[in-house]
């Protein structure tokens, strides 16, 4: 079975400060790792994803993340905080033939 | 292109009452996922179709909870009786397949029973 734990249900940043966000996964399979957005009042929307290939992949808005298989982590980072990033970040896992699971969630806030 | 289409965007009902939230896929997409997002409970998995066929549906809470595809193009969830416990935001997804194809959302049905 897979699963995703993301670290903290809260981030706050100082605007122009780096963002972390973490994830680490448990899959049987190599897995297909995403990170998605959701803004508020509005559906979730895919950031970046890793399905092979390398391991370091970037996505929109200037978030990147890397696959790294020995710490079974997909981490998010991003050099410099907006206060447009505020918004809620969601880790998932899937493999080919299955389902995305979803993590809770982690709610990035951004300090002025 | 459009997106997932959803309906309604918000809804207000009695509890007791039936509630039918409906979603339209993009087109040419064979996976439908129906989730429920409440601040308790995050992002749940209700159920998701793959070619109108539902795959997994142990997300359902309870069988009040019913989710049909009759077609590519349309989906339903129902929820008869709705009880106040269901409020909550409903999302309709689509992917063009399973494992690492990414899903695309739909802005929610915003459902609050009173």
């Amino acid at each position: 079975a897979q699963s995703v734990t993301q670290l903290g249900s809260h981030v706050s940043v100082s605007e122009g400060a780096l963002v972390l966000l973490r994830c680490n996964y448990s899959s049987s399979v190599p897995p297909y790792l995403f990170w998605y957005v959701q803004y508020p009042n509005q559906g979730l929307q895919l950031l970046l994803k890793y399905t092979t290939g390398a391991t370091l992949v970037k996505g929109i808005n200037g978030f990147e993340a890397e696959f790294k298989k020995s710490e079974t982590s997909f981490h998010l980072t991003k050099p410099s905080a907006h206060m447009s990033d505020a918004a809620e970040y969601f880790c998932a896992v899937s493999r080919w033939d299955d389902k995305i699971i979803f993590g809770k969630g982690t709610r990035l806030h951004i300090l002025p | 292109d459009a997106g997932v289409i959803q309906s309604p965007r918000h809804e207000v009902t009695e509890m007791g009452q039936e509630v039918t939230l409906r979603c339209k896929p993009i087109s040419g997409h064979n996976s439908l996922f129906w989730y429920r997002q409440t601040m308790m409970r995050g992002l749940e998995l209700l159920i998701y179709f793959n070619n109108n066929v539902p795959i997994d549906d142990s997300g359902m809470p309870e069988d009040r909870f019913s989710a049909k595809m009759p077609n590519a193009s349309f989906s339903t969830l129902k929820i008869q009786p709705s009880e106040p416990r269901d409020s909550a935001v409903y999302f309709c997804a689509s992917s063009p397949g399973q494992g690492g194809n990414t899903i695309y959302f739909g802005e929610g049905s915003w459902l609050t029973v009173v």
